[in-house]
């Protein structure tokens, strides 16, 4: 159980452009979904967190209008890269509690962004 | 200061040696603790998390908490090849933990 995916696995991108990563809960109801980056040889930073029917928040630093989150269902979050630059290159990676039981988070695959 | 803390590493053990892992944090509040596991190139799987103070195994590994000392480590027991990877340690309240920066453990055969 616990199942968290991540849609695409990878995707390059022109500077400019935008890009749609997807994150699901598979076999249970989230109703809190994070969105962490990480750059090479760092650790996880929490870039913000999706609450199903409500706005996301965002940690100190993340601009909300570059990096859209959408959390439309219990089982389905969206984080939007918006005009993607170089350094906008990383590793994204949501997560999902599982339930109000529990305080564990399930990580996704991540999703490694290159933009060019 | 950050506030999830880890002995840098890297460490190397010998296969079959017990890998012991630490991680102290600053937030006296934080009530969630958990130790996670990160193959290059793949993210975070979760080993084990931790409420409460004194030590909870789980087949090979172990965790303490003392959070008069403000401490957490993980132990791995009998340390296999496939044990290699970093390990990261995260606490705080459940809708903002916080990571360490990780450790790097090498299984020598």
């Amino acid at each position: 159980g616990a199942v968290v995916s991540q849609h695409p696995s990878w995707v390059i991108c022109k500077s400019g452009t935008s890009v749609k990563i997807e994150c699901r809960s598979l076999d249970f109801q989230a109703t809190t979904m994070f969105w962490y980056r990480q750059f090479p040889k760092q650790s996880l930073m929490l870039m913000a967190t999706s609450n199903e029917g409500s706005k996301a928040t965002y940690e100190q630093g993340v601009e909300k209008d570059k990096f859209l989150i959408n959390h439309a269902s219990l089982t389905l979050s969206t984080l939007t890269v918006t005009s993607a630059h170089p350094e906008d290159s990383s590793f994204y990676i949501c997560s999902a509690r599982s339930g109000l039981a529990t305080d564990e988070q399930f990580f996704g695959p991540g999703t490694r962004l290159t933009v060019l | 200061q950050k506030e999830v803390e880890q002995n840098s590493g890297p460490l190397s053990v010998p296969e079959g040696a017990i890998a012991s892992l630490n991680c102290t944090y600053s937030d006296r509040v934080s009530q969630s603790f958990f130790w996670y596991r990160q193959y290059s190139g793949k993210s975070p799987e979760l080993i084990m998390s931790i409420y409460s103070n004194g030590d909870k195994e789980d087949g090979r590994f172990t965790a303490q908490l003392n959070k008069a000392s403000q401490y957490v480590s993980l132990l791995i027991r009998d340390s296999q090849p496939s044990d290699s990877a970093t390990y990261l340690c995260a606490g705080g309240p459940w809708d903002k933990l916080s990571f360490g920066a990780g450790t790097t453990v090498t299984v020598r055969a």
